[in-house]
């Protein structure tokens, strides 16, 4: 069936390290992607974004990559902090009236100091 | 971005008994929902809260069990109904700050944590 799903369930780092963290998704239809982090006893929060039609997108520290050749999708975080230590959730949204968001399993990232 | 309250925080409650829970938001959004995670498990959508009508509920929720409403743009309630321990989860709220266009960022209220004993 139609899936968003992470390879790695955990991740360890060392401070100062990049991470990347890995999604794959199965629905071609999926035209916009989401990256969210959710710390300890708190709510996803908004990490960054990317559409269909685009390849790369950057942020503070951080890139998300889409191949949609694989139907793949990357999170990497630069220089990465013991701040950075959550689970990181890919979701996405398809086309039309519907907005509903479609969650992947999640990733642990632990960064050690 | 939308700034996000729920309350409670968290409960411990008998099961057969409900909990309401609320979430508020600091500006109008049009789109509300709710969702469930399960202990280390990711998010799923419970429904989506619509205002002056009846939730639009995914496949395996039910009015009778997760009662919704939305009274206005900015407040939603969520009630957990006859619970029992399958039930504790966190669940959240969660807002598209902008209407119309379908590609907007959507935000998530903190949570509501429910242990049923």
């Amino acid at each position: 069936g139609e899936s968003v799903g992470l390879h790695l369930p955990t991740l360890s780092v060392q401070e100062g390290d990049n991470s990347i963290i890995n999604c794959a998704y199965s629905n071609s239809a999926s035209d916009y992607f989401i990256w969210y982090k959710q710390e300890s006893g708190k709510g996803p929060q908004f990490i960054i974004d990317i559409r269909s039609n685009m390849d790369k997108r950057q942020g503070q520290r951080v890139t998300v990559l889409l191949n949609k050749t694989v139907k793949h999708l990357s999170l990497q975080i630069a220089a990465t902090q013991p701040g950075d230590s959550a689970v990181y959730f890919c979701a996405e949204k398809r086309g039309g009236s519907n907005y509903k968001l479609t969650f992947g399993k999640g990733t642990l990232l632990t960064v050690n100091p | 971005s939308a700034v996000i309250s729920q309350k409670p925080s968290r409960d411990i409650c008998q099961r057969g008994t409900s909990l309401t829970i609320q979430c508020q938001v600091d500006s109008q959004v049009t789109m509300m929902f709710w969702y469930r995670q399960q202990p280390g498990q990711s998010l799923t959508l419970i429904a989506t809260a619509n205002q002056g009508s009846e939730a639009t509920y995914e496949s395996g929720f039910v009015i009778d069990k997760f009662p919704i409403s939305r009274p206005n743009l900015t407040f939603s309630t969520l009630t957990v109904s006859n619970l029992s321990p399958e039930d504790s989860s966190i669940y959240l709220c969660s807002v598209e700050a902008s209407p119309g266009v379908y590609l907007n960022e959507q935000y998530f209220g903190p949570g509501t944590r429910l242990t049923v004993t």
